[in-house]
């Protein structure tokens, strides 16, 4: 099973509004990520967890927050976005990771959460 | 730094046309090179892999050969579907390399026509 779970599927929010994503896999992976995803262009890395930990801030702004409660559980706390902000969120998560945070084996990707930002 | 190239589209094929889709990488390390599928509205779904040179990898009748001597590891099939429309991206992973991650191409858009 390399399923990764990601709710909600669809969501609209103000630019006042606060939201969560969240993602979870059961395969037993030590690495989760999420990624921004905007129209026509490839995935863009915002956060690495390796054994629960922040390993890896790709300089996001800091109205967007992760957490991770356990070693299945990935969040993605929202607060002020702006409309430029409207994209595709992706999570992920792989076997292993080196210590840096550097993933060194397969991504598993989610279905993902579309994101629109009024 | 690492890199990934890969032909833009959109592509437009009749069913059961042959399919190439090309992609060549910068690395500086010893990366292992994926094939990733996105169906329209859907996330990212793993083709196929492959991690080390003249490794083959397949899935669904696609197949791609990890090239190190050309740096490529083109996407074939010999008779698409209809049902193989998609963006499709390759990508890398240095696993020796500062980078680490993965490093996506642009994507390429196939269109399958009945």
């Amino acid at each position: 099973d390399t399923e990764v779970t990601q709710t909600p599927k669809h969501l609209v929010m103000g630019m006042t509004n606060k939201k969560s994503l969240k993602c979870e896999q059961h395969m037993g992976h030590r690495a989760m990520y999420w990624y921004k995803q905007k129209a026509k262009k490839p995935p863009e890395l915002m956060f690495v967890y390796s054994y629960e930990k922040l390993s890896i801030n790709e300089s996001v702004p800091s109205r967007f927050s992760p957490e991770c409660p356990n070693s299945s559980l990935l969040n993605l706390h929202l607060h002020a976005l702006q409309p430029e902000d409207s994209a595709l969120y992706l999570c992920a998560s792989s076997q292993d990771v080196r210590e840096d945070g550097r993933s060194t084996d397969t991504q598993y990707f989610g279905p993902g959460t579309r994101l629109t930002v009024l | 730094g690492n890199s990934v190239t890969q032909m833009e589209g959109p592509v437009t094929l009749s069913e059961e046309a042959f399919l190439t889709i090309n992609c060549t990488y910068t690395a500086t390390g010893y990366p292992s090179l994926f094939w990733y599928v996105q169906y329209p509205g859907e996330g990212l779904q793993l083709l196929l892999k492959a991690t080390k040179a003249d490794d083959k990898g397949s899935n669904k009748g696609f197949e791609a050969t990890y090239r190190k001597e050309t740096t490529s590891f083109h996407l074939e099939k010999g008779s698409v579907q209809v049902s193989d429309s998609a963006v499709y991206f390759c990508a890398l992973s240095d696993r020796g390399g500062s980078q680490g991650n993965l490093i996506f191409g642009k994507g390429t858009k196939l269109s399958v026509k009945p």
